[in-house]
């Protein structure tokens, strides 16, 4: 089992559309998450991060976090055509595979 | 200010050559981390150093890569008898405090092994 795991995709929505991420995670006492966005050939960069159970919300992007599930997921609200890129899913010091996402004009 | 930054932004060697990659933290974070990203791949942790503390080397694949920080800064991956497996892109982040603080990436390297 991987320590964190993301659906591969690709997403795809349309634009405006709620795009919905999710991310599990192995060790339970992980007390740090983290979301971040990769385009394609650059570094990832840092979207959002949550340490508490239940929402977190900056902009268009909410974090939600279950740690009795061991779940954290990303909403994107009124999804844009810049949003199209990777999202990795980070929980301490470990990624996912990341979630590539693309929004359609 | 400066971000994080790594040299070369490119490097091809032959099956068999030993590589040093260089990385440059944000000046005054403590905390630095060595990841590998293989095309359409996520990130494979290798290595987190913070403070003095002992590094974090669990996520070293073999005994063929080594890493090590001087003076709290500056940091140096090596690869010693590279496959052509190790192809990869090598990023860097550091971070102003320990696992709980987000991470800065560098640009990477981007490795070719011939």
């Amino acid at each position: 089992q991987k320590e964190v795991e993301q659906n591969s995709g690709p997403l795809s929505v349309p634009e405006g559309a709620i795009a919905s991420l999710n991310c599990t995670y192995s060790d339970r006492g992980s007390q740090s998450f983290f979301w971040y966005r990769q385009y394609s050939g650059k570094s990832p960069e840092l979207i959002m991060f949550i340490y508490s159970n239940g929402d977190k919300e900056d902009g268009r992007f909410t974090a939600q976090l279950n740690k009795a599930s061991q779940y954290v997921s990303l909403l994107i609200r009124d999804s844009q055509p810049s949003d199209s890129a990777t999202y990795l899913c980070a929980v301490s010091k470990r990624f996912g595979a990341g979630t590539r996402l693309t929004v359609k004009p | 200010g400066a971000g994080v930054s790594q040299s070369p932004s490119n490097k091809v060697t032959e099956k068999g050559k030993d590589v040093e990659l260089r990385c440059d933290p944000i000046s005054g974070h403590t905390a630095l981390y060595w990841y590998r990203q293989s095309l359409g791949q996520g990130l494979e942790f290798l290595i987190y150093f913070q403070g003095n503390s002992a590094p974090d080397k669990s996520g070293l694949p073999s005994d063929r890569f080594s890493a090590e920080r001087t003076g709290g800064s500056v940091s140096t991956l090596t690869i010693q008898r590279t496959q052509q497996e190790d192809s990869a892109v090598y990023l860097c982040a550091s971070s102003f405090g320990g696992l709980s603080y987000e991470q800065y990436f560098g640009p990477g390297t981007r490795l070719t092994v011939t």
